[in-house]
C-alpha cells in the first residue's frame, strides 16, 4: 500500500535538545511538506521541498531544519532554538495539487 | 496575513440535518480549492475539491459551492451523520505556487443524535 509514514507517533523532548521527526513516502511524489497544527491556528507551513536536494522555508521555519537527500524521505529537525515546539506535526506529499498526509507526530517538550 | 479564513471555529448540527461550513479567501489568484477532514491525532484526509472554472461540485452527501466574486466557498453535508464529527479544513492553491496549499484555521463540526 502506498502512503506516508511518520514516526514516532508520540515524542517527548527535554528543553534544549534537538529532535528529528521522520517522514517517509512510497508514492513517488516529488513534493513534500511539513506542517504544524496548533489549536485555533490551523495548519501552518514549516518547510517544503519540491525536488531532491532542494527545499524552501514556509511561514514558520525559525527553529526548524530539514533535509531532502532522497525522494522518499523528508526529515524535520526541531532545534533548541524553536521557542514553542509542543505541537502536532504533519508531513504531506503531492504529485499535483492535492496532498496526501501522514498520521502525524505529537511532540511534547517536558 | 491569513489568506484563507474559516470564521466559525465550531459548528453543532443535529443528525440528519444539513451542515454548512464556510470559507473565505483573499487572494484572487487562487484557482483550486479543497476540503479536508481531520480526526484527532490523525492526518487530514481529502474530502472534495473544486476548480475555479466551476461553481459547484458534488460527491455523495458532500457538495462544495464556489462564489468567485465573493471569494467564498462552502461545504454542504446532507444528511449529517455522527461520523462526520471532525475538524474540516479548507485549502486553496494557485498563482505562483500551485504546489503549495494554503490552509484555513479549521471548523470543528459536531453532529449530535
Amino acid at each position: 500500500d502506498g502512503g506516508i509514514t511518520q514516526s514516532p507517533k508520540y515524542l517527548f523532548r527535554k528543553e534544549g535538545q534537538n529532535v528529528t521527526l521522520s517522514c517517509e513516502q512510497n508514492l513517488n511524489h516529488d513534493a513534500m511538506y511539513w506542517y504544524r497544527q496548533d489549536p485555533g491556528q490551523g495548519l501552518r507551513l514549516i518547510y517544503y521541498s519540491q525536488i531532491v536536494n532542494d527545499f524552501q522555508k514556509g511561514d514558520i521555519a525559525e527553529g526548524y531544519s530539514v533535509s531532502r537527500e532522497k525522494k522518499e524521505s523528508f526529515p524535520l529537525t526541531v532545534t533548541s532554538a524553536q521557542k514553542n515546539p509542543t505541537a502536532f506535526y504533519l508531513c504531506a506529499s503531492t504529485s499535483g495539487v492535492g496532498y496526501t498526509f501522514g498520521s502525524g507526530t505529537r511532540l511534547t517538550v517536558v | 496575513d491569513q489568506q484563507v479564513k474559516q470564521n466559525s471555529p465550531s459548528l453543532s448540527v443535529q443528525e440528519g440535518r444539513i451542515s454548512i461550513l464556510n470559507c473565505d479567501y483573499t487572494n484572487s489568484m487562487f484557482d483550486y480549492f479543497l476540503w479536508y477532514k481531520k480526526y484527532p491525532a490523525e492526518g487530514p484526509t481529502f474530502l472534495i475539491s473544486i476548480s475555479s472554472i466551476k461553481d459547484k461540485n458534488e460527491d455523495g452527501r458532500f457538495t462544495v459551492f464556489l462564489n468567485k466574486s465573493a471569494k467564498h466557498l462552502s461545504l454542504h453535508i446532507v444528511p449529517s451523520q455522527p461520523g462526520d464529527s471532525a475538524v474540516y479544513f479548507c485549502a486553496a492553491s494557485g498563482g505562483y505556487n500551485t504546489d503549495k496549499l494554503i490552509f484555513g484555521t479549521g471548523t470543528r463540526l459536531q453532529v449530535f443524535p
